[in-house]
């Protein structure tokens, strides 16, 4: 089935940096964009970036550029989201999104990975 | 950035009661707008595409409206697996921004 299986619990130091994974099956990885949303304990929904697989073109929020890089492998089917310079306002579930285009402009996150707990903590 | 504001942010209901969550975009969007659930411990799952289109498996109780600023979603008659909390997200532009959510709780 169509799934994006992500890579476990990281624990880092403040200044360190987190690579995390989202692994593709079920679909063409190359054909849809992947999205990289984070959720603070008790918090709401962060658009974080996402990249074309296909063309690895990216595009950031504001707030995490310079920070933030999202990569892939198409061998492997697999996307990386890296966070450096960690602080502790960064301990959050990062989850990789799939955007399915419904059609010209219409597009909505239709798979999501599991989420993946970074904790940031001296 | 295109700031996304719902209401209430918790909502007490009971099983079989008619609900809506109201979500308003600080400026038009046209109907890109979507709403996912979001249930303890779980990724978002996505409910409603462009403003009232219903994603494929989703229960036909659920239903969405709006364009331009303001957008609702409702849920005709509350299932014990609904309490939850919403979100709203508008795909006009980048970034695509959220909603606080709405949690929708049991009375």
């Amino acid at each position: 089935q169509v799934q994006l299986v992500q890579s476990g619990a990281e624990v880092k130091k403040p200044g360190a940096s987190v690579k995390v994974s989202c692994k593709a099956s079920g679909y063409t990885f190359t054909s849809y964009d992947i999205n990289w949303v984070r959720q603070a304990t008790g918090q709401g929904l962060e658009w974080m970036g996402w990249m074309n697989p296909n063309s690895g073109n990216t595009a950031y929020a504001q707030k995490f550029q310079g920070r933030v890089a999202i990569t892939r492998n198409t061998s492997i089917s697999t996307a990386y989201m890296e966070l450096s310079s960690l602080r502790s306002e960064d301990t959050a579930v990062y989850y990789c999104a799939r955007r399915f285009w419904f059609g010209e402009l219409v597009s909505a996150f239709d798979i999501w990975g599991q989420g993946t707990m970074v904790t940031v903590s001296s | 950035d295109i700031q996304m504001t719902q209401s209430p942010s918790s909502l007490s209901a009971s099983v079989g009661d008619r609900v809506t969550i109201t979500c308003r975009a600080s400026q038009s969007i046209s109907t890109y707008l979507n709403w996912y659930q979001q249930k303890p411990g779980k990724a978002p799952k996505l409910l409603i595409y462009a403003a009232s289109s219903l994603q494929s498996g989703v229960p036909s109780r659920f239903s969405g409206s709006g364009s331009g600023t303001d957008f609702t979603l409702s849920i005709s008659s509350l299932q014990p697996e609904d309490f939850a909390t919403y979100y709203c997200q508008q795909s006009y532009s980048t970034p695509q921004t959220f909603g606080q959510g709405t949690k929708l709780k049991i009375k």
